[in-house]
């Protein structure tokens, strides 16, 4: 079974600082995905990183990246230059082929102050 | 980009009746779609995943008399509410997966529905 575990239930970052949500999971496959998602108040579920376990190289996209510890089992999420269309929830997930599902966290609710 | 629609967006309805809210995938084919279940400032819950032809599988302590799915194409999927009570209003998410080649297949996400029972 896979866990993942959000310890922070909100964030707080002032507008262009740069802010890191945590997360660690957990799971007995090798083979694994981890992703982290962007909920806004609309509720649509956003792609925000994707990073394969297999790759030790820690994903980026523009000012999104992660710090992908793999033996700590700890995916954490640095937003630099934070904007305030960052506000949002934002979840960490797991996903293994042999599972076939993604594993939600229980979100960081992010706020961006002016 | 892939597109999943859901219909409705927003349902009221009297307790006691049924619902069914549709998930569709507009520009793939989707061999399994997922459905998942949010409360107000809560995760993503998962409920079942449904293959097309198939039986859908229902997660620990998901009532399948009660979340009825059905995945009658490779584009459709509904889940039916049925006998709906106060409890079950909720925030309904279904997600589809494209049949691709490689190890990984993305999940894409419809815009979700909200049921809420009187």
């Amino acid at each position: 079974a896979q866990t993942v575990t959000q310890s922070q239930p909100e964030m707080s970052v002032q507008e262009a600082e740069t802010v890191t949500l945590s997360c660690t999971y957990d799971t007995s496959e090798s083979d694994y995905y981890l992703f982290w998602y962007k909920q806004p108040p609309s509720r649509q579920m956003i792609l925000v990183i994707r990073q394969e376990a297999y790759k030790q190289q820690n994903a980026t996209e523009n000012r999104f990246s992660v710090n992908f510890q793999k033996a700590a089992k700890s995916f954490s999420l640095k937003i630099s230059d934070s904007q305030l269309g960052d506000a949002a929830m934002y979840f960490c997930a797991s996903y293994t082929n042999a599972g076939n599902m993604l594993t939600f966290g229980g979100g960081t609710r992010l706020m961006v102050k002016p | 980009g892939a597109v999943v629609s859901q219909h409705p967006s927003r349902v009221i309805c009297k307790s006691g009746t049924s619902v069914k809210i549709e998930c569709r995938s507009l520009d793939f084919q989707a061999t399994t779609m997922f459905w998942y279940r949010q409360f107000p400032k809560q995760s993503l819950m998962l409920m079942a995943t449904s293959n097309e032809g198939s039986k859908a599988t229902y997660e620990q302590g998901v009532e399948k008399d009660k979340f009825l799915i059905n995945h009658a194409s490779l584009t459709l999927s509904t889940l039916t509410v049925t006998s709906a009570h106060p409890e079950d209003s909720s925030f309904y998410i279904c997600s589809a997966n494209p049949w691709t080649p490689s190890s990984y297949n993305e999940q894409f996400f419809g815009p979700g529905t909200r049921l809420t029972v009187l």
